[in-house]
């Protein structure tokens, strides 16, 4: 079963610029979550979807905004970057049990 | 709110020693407990979890306690090899109705050298 994809790996934006992020979970999951991960913050979630919907929010202003596909594929969007969003965002998927899959995270700089 | 406290790292230890890390939690009600590891360059892999007190989860010689007296889940490992070198992360889920989120604590950095 392949695993948690996210795409593209690396980006390289300006402030102002704004960036979409897409992740396509494993097989069957129809819950995504994306966390973002920054030396000085650690991993901080920012939302949960579950089958289109949004089920859950972490404390992110109004610039980070995300959305999820009957395919169950999610899109996180950042509008007007500032340099403190730049970290790995992760995704990760969950089934019918316990485990989260995290994907191998998309490294966002904004220069 | 739900936190999750790890001690500072990072822990420098020789191959074939023993390894301690705390992990100590503060929760409403019975949270799911996981450990995850990353290492260089990639996502996060669980390594353990616990859904109830008193539980041990245990993968690749790693091991961690529920202990609810404590709010504590340390992970342990008898013997480190260099290839454990990485960061890791204490969690725990607090499923909210339906919707769930993971608490992360700041990660601790292993070092294992030869």
């Amino acid at each position: 079963k392949a695993g948690v994809t996210q795409t593209p790996r690396y980006l390289i934006k300006t402030r102002g610029q704004q960036v979409t992020l897409s992740c396509s979970p494993i097989s069957g999951h129809r819950s995504v979550s994306w966390y973002q991960q920054t030396p000085g913050q650690g991993l901080q979630f920012l939302f949960e979807y579950f089958s289109e919907t949004q089920r859950n929010k972490g404390n992110f202003p109004g610039r980070f905004s995300g959305r999820q596909f009957s395919n169950s594929r999610s899109e996180m969007n950042v509008s007007t970057l500032e340099l403190g969003d730049s970290a790995l965002y992760l995704c990760a998927s969950r089934g019918q049990g316990d485990e989260q899959f995290f994907g191998p995270g998309t490294r966002l700089t904004v220069l | 709110g739900n936190s999750v406290t790890q001690m500072e790292g990072p822990v420098t230890l020789s191959e074939e020693a023993f390894l301690t890390i705390n992990c100590t939690y503060t929760a409403t009600g019975y949270p799911s407990l996981f450990w995850y590891v990353q290492y260089p360059g990639e996502g996060l892999q669980l390594l353990l979890k616990a859904t109830k007190a008193d539980d041990k989860g245990s993968n690749k010689g790693f091991e961690a306690t529920y202990r609810k007296e404590t709010t504590s889940f340390h992970l342990e490992k008898g013997s480190v090899q260099v290839s454990d070198s990485a960061v890791y992360f204490c969690a725990l889920r607090q499923d909210t109705g339906t919707a769930s989120k993971l608490t992360f604590g700041t990660g601790t950095r292993l070092q294992v050298t030869l």
